[in-house]
């Protein structure tokens, strides 16, 4: 079964820095690997997704991620945050069986300081 | 605009009573999802939806009942039989394509007590 691991649930960062987002899958079959992020209270919005072709995606708001079949990561990165960048930060993958099904990670929560 | 509307945002019932959580879509999706958040879970699948009149279980269906009567709606019911039913619910709704994203509405925060 496809499964998503996030390292770190909480991570910090200054504004201006880089912001790095770890995420490591478990698929039997090539996967289709998807980056979303909450606000409070919010639902979740696409920030970019991997399906074929290119492995380096790149998404919304300056964000992008590297696929790596060798290393089974899918990593977010985003060269200088910004306080708006706070948010909580999904990995996941879609699931076997039709339709769009996702597996989500347990998330992690970004903060940015001045 | 098209999307999804979940509704309402924030829910209070008495313990042992059902609730019935709405979602709406005009993105003329077919598969439509119910997904269940709590702190430090992520989101877990409860029902899932590819046509109407026809859905299925997910991971943490126990509790829990849908209905797919038309293609634009999927109310999910939270029975009397679920455990702990304090948590944020997401409906989703998606092409039946894998790799096409799911839209998300905007939540349904219930509250049991």
């Amino acid at each position: 079964a496809q499964s998503v691991t996030q390292l770190g649930s909480h991570v910090s960062v200054s504004e201006g820095a880089l912001v790095l987002l770890r995420c490591n899958y478990s698929s039997s079959v090539p996967p289709y690997l998807f980056w979303y992020v909450q606000y409070p209270n919010q639902g979740l919005q696409l920030l970019l997704k991997y399906t074929t072709g290119a492995t380096l995606v790149k998404g919304i708001n300056g964000f992008e991620a590297e696929f790596k079949k060798s290393e089974t990561s899918f990593h977010l990165t985003k060269p200088s945050a910004h306080m708006s960048d706070a948010a909580e930060y999904f990995c996941a993958v879609t699931r076997t069986g039709g339709g769009n099904k996702l597996t989500f990670g347990t998330g992690t929560q970004l903060k940015v300081e001045l | 605009d098209g999307g999804i509307t979940q509704s309402p945002k924030y829910l209070f019932r008495k313990e042992g009573q059902n609730v019935t959580l709405s979602c709406e879509q005009n993105l003329n999706h077919d598969a439509m999802y119910w997904y269940r958040q709590d702190p430090g879970q992520g989101l877990r699948l409860i029902y899932y939806s590819q046509i109407v009149n026809d859905f299925q279980k997910g991971d943490i269906a126990e509790g829990y009942s849908v209905s797919r009567e038309k293609k634009e709606s999927f109310p999910l019911t939270v029975t009397s039989a679920q455990k702990n039913p304090t948590a944020f619910y997401l409906c989703a709704s998606s092409k039946m394509n894998m790799n096409t994203e799911a839209f998300f509405g905007q939540g349904t925060r219930l509250t049991v007590v």
